[in-house]
């Protein structure tokens, strides 16, 4: 069974920084890896969505990186700012599941403070 | 284009009672995921449902809960006699299709509180 664990668990950093997110998975057989921002009390995002054929995804400044032999994959922040502050979550698709079927790990709370 | 729309938003029930949540996909979308987000954990796949059809419910509790997606109107995440630990918030996604390379598209939820 999948398993998806990221670490920190939470982050505070003073805006300006550039930041890492680390997310692992046990079972190195996926089909895509995607990070998700959560605000609270509000849905998922998504950001980024990596295909298990790819190294890596860009969007403005966030860069995912996947290294599906090891079972991780980093968010690279850079820049970080309070428009940030929010959760941060991993999820994995297997292969031979269906598209919705995802697994998440418990995310990274995230703040930026000014 | 409305994004996944789901009410209510907010929903406090005593134990014993019934909640009913309710998701309408993204227009376009014929495929509808629940997910559970309990306190200080992940989110958990529940179930996946076609118009008509449920796909994958292998993420359902066996009592309590059922799901259905009829050819006219919402989704319905139904739950019975609802317990404390059923205090949590239920994400409703969406999809087009199952094509590779797509992301499910998630409402903001409905937490649910028994009391």
């Amino acid at each position: 069974k999948q398993e998806v664990t990221q670490i920190p668990a939470a982050l505070s950093v003073p805006e300006g920084e550039n930041l890492v997110l680390n997310c692992s998975f046990t079972d190195s057989a996926i089909y895509n890896l995607q990070w998700f921002r959560q605000d609270p009390g509000k849905g998922l995002t998504s950001l980024l969505l990596i295909q298990s054929s790819q190294r890596e995804q860009t969007s403005g400044r966030l860069n995912a990186s996947l290294d599906k032999s090891s079972g991780r994959s980093t968010l690279y922040i850079a820049a970080s700012q309070p428009g940030d502050s929010a959760t941060y979550l991993c999820a994995v698709r297997d292969r031979g599941s269906t598209l919705g079927r995802l697994y998440f790990g418990r995310g990274t709370q995230l703040t930026v403070w000014p | 284009n409305a994004g996944v729309m789901q009410n209510p938003r907010h929903l406090v029930r005593r134990r014993g009672q019934e909640a009913r949540l309710r998701c309408s996909p993204m227009k376009g979308h014929s495929h509808v995921y629940w997910y559970r987000q309990l306190p200080e954990e992940g989110l958990k796949f529940m179930v996946y449902l076609q118009k008509e059809n449920i796909i994958d419910e292998s993420g359902m509790p066996k009592e309590r809960f059922s799901a259905e997606f009829p050819k006219e109107g919402p989704s319905i995440l139904r739950i019975q006699q609802v317990v404390r630990g059923d205090s949590a918030a239920y994400f409703c996604a969406s999809s087009p299709a199952q094509m590779s390379g797509n992301t499910i598209y998630f409402g903001e939820g409905s937490w649910l509180t028994v009391v």
